[in-house]
Formats: C-alpha cells, structure tokens, sequence
C-alpha cells in the first residue's frame, strides 16, 4: 500500500542554520503531497503541498519540491528560527477519493538560540 | 473564519466507559475526517465520514464508531475504552470528496485509565 517515510530526528539546529527533512513516498499514481507543522500541545496546521510533478510548495520560509524521478518531497529552509520548532509530518493523499492521508512518523524539530 | 473545532479538550475515562468527541467542521466543509495520534504509532486514519454518510474507515475495530450531522459537525464515539486508546484525537475538515486539502483542529486528548 501507500507509505510515507521520513528522516529520523530529533533533528537539532542552531537559529540560521539550514534545514532539510527528507522525505520519500511510496504510491500508484501520482498523489498530492503534504508537509504537516505540529507545534507543541497542538494540532496539526498545514505548512505547505504540491499536487503535481515539479510542483514546489512553499510557505514561512519553507519549501518543498515533488520530485517524480526520486519519489521524495523533501521539506527545506533556509534559516530556521527557535519558533520553527516542532514535528514535521510528510503525508501523501490516497483512497478512491483521495481524501484519506498516509503520514509519515514525523519528524521533531530542535532549534537552539 | 473559523477553523476546525474540536471539544472537549480533554478528556479522561475509565476503562470499559465510553468516549465521544465532537467536531465542527470549517464552514462550507461537508468532509469530516478523525484521526487517532497515539504515542509512539504516528498518525492514523480512523473515518471519513461525507454528506452524512461513513465513506471508509482504517483497520480500527467496531467499537470505535461516529456518525456526521446534517450541519456536516461529527462525533466519534469509543466504546468499552482500553488502556491503548488513550491519545490525541483529531478532526480534520475539507471542502468536498474530490481531494480538496484537508484542515485539521487542535484535537482532543482522551485519557483511559
């Protein structure tokens, strides 16, 4: 079936530094992917999507690009700040519909001042 | 506007009790989603339900059941709680069946003890 994987964290930064969270899929067709924030003690808001092949979404800073050759949408930034911090979820849409969500196990975010 | 809303906030029962959550969805939004994040099992699809009707459900058992109103707001209700049900529930709203992107709420934290 459908499957989302991504990098491990925690992932820890200094402020400024650059970010990259990988992110590989696994899918028939050609589904619309996701980057999911959760901020500590909330729920999840939408960071970012792109719905085709060499789409990049982008939004805060923050961009992804979906890559069909390589299966990834991998989420970066340039300069990250303390208030980046958070687990980051790559989700892909699946189902007759599309409507249901595959999310990868999230990924936590540690940025250091 | 206001987002997805999700009530109670938390939540704490007894084993074998029953659990209902309830959820408004975005205005205009007839696609109303639950999803279950338990410690350490990442984020996972529970029911979709659309214009009343349940659409499709994940691999969780019968006891886990819901319906969705004629205003489009939901509820899910957990019956006979276990231990392992204790987690952040989440509502999640979009516009129509057709892979519009999915908004979610703060959830609701139940805890079974």
């Amino acid at each position: 079936g459908d499957s989302v994987t991504q990098m491990e964290g925690p992932v820890t930064l200094s402020e400024e530094a650059f970010l990259t969270i990988n992110c590989t899929y696994t899918a028939t067709g050609y589904p619309s992917l996701f980057w999911y924030v959760q901020y500590p003690g909330e729920g999840l808001q939408l960071l970012l999507k792109a719905t085709k092949a060499d789409d990049k979404g982008s939004n805060k800073g923050f961009e992804a690009t979906y890559r069909k050759e390589t299966t990834s949408f991998h989420l970066e930034k340039g300069s990250v700040q303390v208030s980046d911090s958070a687990v980051y979820f790559c989700a892909l849409e699946t189902g007759e519909y599309g409507n249901k969500l595959v999310f990868g196990a999230g990924t936590i975010l540690r940025v250091k001042s | 506007e206001a987002g997805v809303t999700q009530s109670p906030t938390h939540l704490i029962k007894t084993r074998g009790q029953q659990a209902t959550l309830r959820c408004s969805p975005i205005s205009g939004h007839t696609s109303v989603y639950w999803y279950q994040q338990a410690l350490g099992l990442g984020l996972q699809f529970l029911l979709w339900y659309d214009e009343g009707e349940e659409r499709n459900r994940g691999n969780f058992p019968p006891r886990f059941s819901g319906r969705q109103f004629p205003n489009y707001s939901s509820e899910l209700n957990v019956n006979a709680l276990e231990l392992e049900d204790s987690a952040l529930y989440l509502c999640a709203s979009s516009l129509a069946r057709y892979g519009n992107t999915i908004y979610f709420g703060e959830g609701s934290w139940l805890t079974v003890v």
